[in-house]
This record gives structure tokens, sequence and C-alpha cells, in this order.
């Protein structure tokens, strides 16, 4: 049962453009969202994340976008750049305020043409 | 400050045999998660420790087991190694009593053949 999902597997922006990669979950005990990215041969690194009691944040060129209603999120990247082409997880935690396990989705692989 | 350290870095065991993998949390954290990562999958959580002990467990078999050092570094044993055991193993570490992300270490790369 996959409660986080990423269900485009692969991305393919210009240079300049946006990158919107999305994520729906079905959990609703989630309240902590993440967005991790991972390069080859290294471990995920933290970009941005959202309690569920706002709708946006937003940090420099990303911002992650959160709809409970629809059990939705989103992370747009603007202006997308070469560097930024890695993979993108998304991932919940039901969190109570404290540490807890992560949930991920499957990835998404974003790859930022010139 | 070095973040999250993990050794190996890559492991090559045989169909059977048990490994230890090695992790030491980032300065300043107590709890440290592990993670398995199959090819083409995200991380999957296995376990969690705090304050030496299993705080959290996900959906792996007794095969797996691990242990949290009073300087708050961990292992995780994997016993009876199967060859779908192969995957990336993560650590990653937190403060328990701040709600912060998790940072993560390079990964072991382990092979089962």
């Amino acid at each position: 049962d996959q409660q986080v999902k990423q269900n485009s597997p692969s991305l393919s922006v210009q240079e300049g453009r946006i990158s919107i990669l999305n994520c729906d979950y079905t959990n609703s005990m989630f309240d902590y969202f993440l967005w991790y990215k991972k390069y080859p041969a290294e471990g995920p690194t933290f970009l941005i994340s959202i309690s569920s009691i706002k709708d946006k944040n937003e940090d420099g060129r990303f911002t992650v976008f959160l709809n409970k209603s629809a059990k939705h999120l989103s992370l747009h990247i603007v202006p997308s750049q070469p560097g930024d082409s890695a993979v993108y997880f998304c991932a919940a935690e039901g969190n109570s305020g404290t540490a807890s396990k992560l949930t991920f989705g499957t990835g998404t692989r974003l790859q930022v043409t010139l | 400050d070095a973040g999250v350290t993990q050794s190996p870095t890559h492991l090559i065991k045989t169909r059977g045999q048990q490994v230890t993998l090695r992790c030491s949390p980032k300065s300043g954290h107590d709890t440290v998660s592990w993670y398995q990562q199959a090819l083409g999958q995200g991380p999957q959580f296995i376990f969690q420790y705090y304050e030496e002990e299993e705080r959290q467990r996900g959906n792996f078999p007794d095969r797996f087991s691990g242990h949290q050092f009073p300087n708050y570094s961990s292992e995780l044993n994997v016993n009876a190694l199967l060859l779908g055991d192969s995957a990336l193993y993560l650590c990653a570490s937190q403060k328990m009593d701040m709600n912060t992300e998790a940072f993560f270490g390079q990964g072991t790369r382990l092979t089962v053949v």
C-alpha cells in the first residue's frame, strides 16, 4: 500500500523554465511533508518542508504547495538550473512534534536541459 | 561539522551470511533511523533508535536488528542474507524533541550474491 505517490517517474524541463513535481498521499494522519533531492552515490539531501497548518512555503527558487483537501503537494522550482538535475523524493511524517519515521514516494527524476 | 557518516560505503556478501552496517549521527542529534532503498524505489523505513532503544519499526523481518550506543551511533545487523536484501542502506539522524528534517548519510551499498 503506497501511502505516498509520485506518479511521474521522470520530468524534463528546459533551463530557466519552471519545474513542477507532484506528490499525492492517502494517509490523513500525515501532518508534515518534506522534499529531498538525491544525486547518484549520495544520500538524500533535505530541500524544503511544509507543515499541514500551512498551504505554502517558499525558500529561494523552491516553493512547496500543500492542498490538504486533495491530499496533494507540489514542488515548484523556478528558474530551473542544470544543477537541479537529480531525483526528487516526496516524504511525509505523522510527527506529533517529535522525530518520526518518514514515508517516501518512489521519486521523480528531473532533467534540466540547456 | 561532520554530517551523518556511514561505513562501509560498499559491501558484497554471500547468501546466508550476516552483515553489520555502522552509522554516526550528525553532531547534536540523538535519534537514528535506518532505511532500505531498493533500485528504482523510495527509501523504506526499517527502524528508529532513541535512548538506545528501538522506538519504531517498519515492516521488516526479525532478521533485521539494530543497536544504538551511548554516543548515539548505531549499527544495523542483517542475518541470513537473501538476494533481495541487496539495496542501498541509508542512515538518518535527527534530534528527537525538535520538529526538524532528518539528515541522511551517503549510504552503504550492499550486494548479496
